[in-house]
């Protein structure tokens, strides 16, 4: 149950557009259509925002959007603004007989 | 109002043991798959286990697997973690968290946390 690879830091200017990948195994984002991405603020319960790769719950701007090639999942942001300013996580099912859930490491964004 | 509020967390010594729970409400709580996820404070989220709709399936990850025990009462609306031979690692925020595509992991509602502290 490794972890999914998340780049530790990413940061962008008001009104640009910034991605955040996440890659894993063909155990996990790459064999299933079960990535889901979450938005954490400081002090604060993890937010869905996109789940089964690219979907957006009720409620999410489409500033956010999802997609996935291969082993790795990607989560982009336009248009930031500096509310996006927070931690991100991926996760996806793995299969493979251990029918469990794993998180990548996190990305912290920076909103210049 | 979709609402989860986690509660039973606390100071325990390593080699003991605590129950969480994860009081239910606005949704019908009894066709979901629930989770545990975990976080040590400044640090990433971490999956726990997870339930399906009637108890019938429950997966751990290794790490606590034979340690720990996620169970449901859906009369109750309410699910639970009971966590034995715990360890310092265990220390952590604790999140229950309902998941809206069949246990995949699509968590899209979360309670607030619980922090349990495993020490001496």
């Amino acid at each position: 149950q490794s972890a999914l690879t998340q780049p530790a830091s990413v940061s962008g200017s008001p009104g640009q557009s910034i991605t955040i990948s996440c890659t894993g195994t063909s155990s996990d984002v790459g064999g299933y259509n079960y990535v889901s991405w979450f938005q954490q603020h400081p002090g604060k319960a993890p937010k869905l925002i996109i789940y089964a790769v690219s979907n957006r719950p009720s409620g999410i701007s489409d500033r956010f959007s999802g997609s996935k090639s291969d082993n790795t999942a990607s989560l982009t942001i336009s248009g930031l603004q500096t509310e996006d300013e927070a931690d991100y996580y991926c996760s996806s099912y793995t299969g493979s007989g251990t029918n469990t859930v794993v998180f990548g490491g996190g990305t912290k964004l920076t909103v210049l | 109002e979709v609402q989860l509020v986690e509660s039973g967390g606390g100071l325990v010594q390593p080699g003991g043991s605590l129950r969480l729970s994860c009081a239910a409400s606005g949704f019908t709580f009894s066709t979901h798959w629930m989770h545990w996820v975990r976080q040590v404070p400044g640090k990433g989220l971490v999956w726990v286990s997870r339930v399906n709709s009637d108890e019938s399936t429950t997966n751990y990850a290794d790490s606590v697997k034979g340690r720990f025990t996620i169970s449901r009462d859906n009369a109750k609306n309410t699910l639970y973690l009971q966590m034995n031979s715990l360890r310092a690692e265990d220390t952590a925020v604790y999140y229950c968290a309902k998941d809206r595509v069949a246990g995949s992991g699509s968590l899209d509602c979360w309670g607030q946390g619980t922090l349990v502290t495993v020490s001496s």
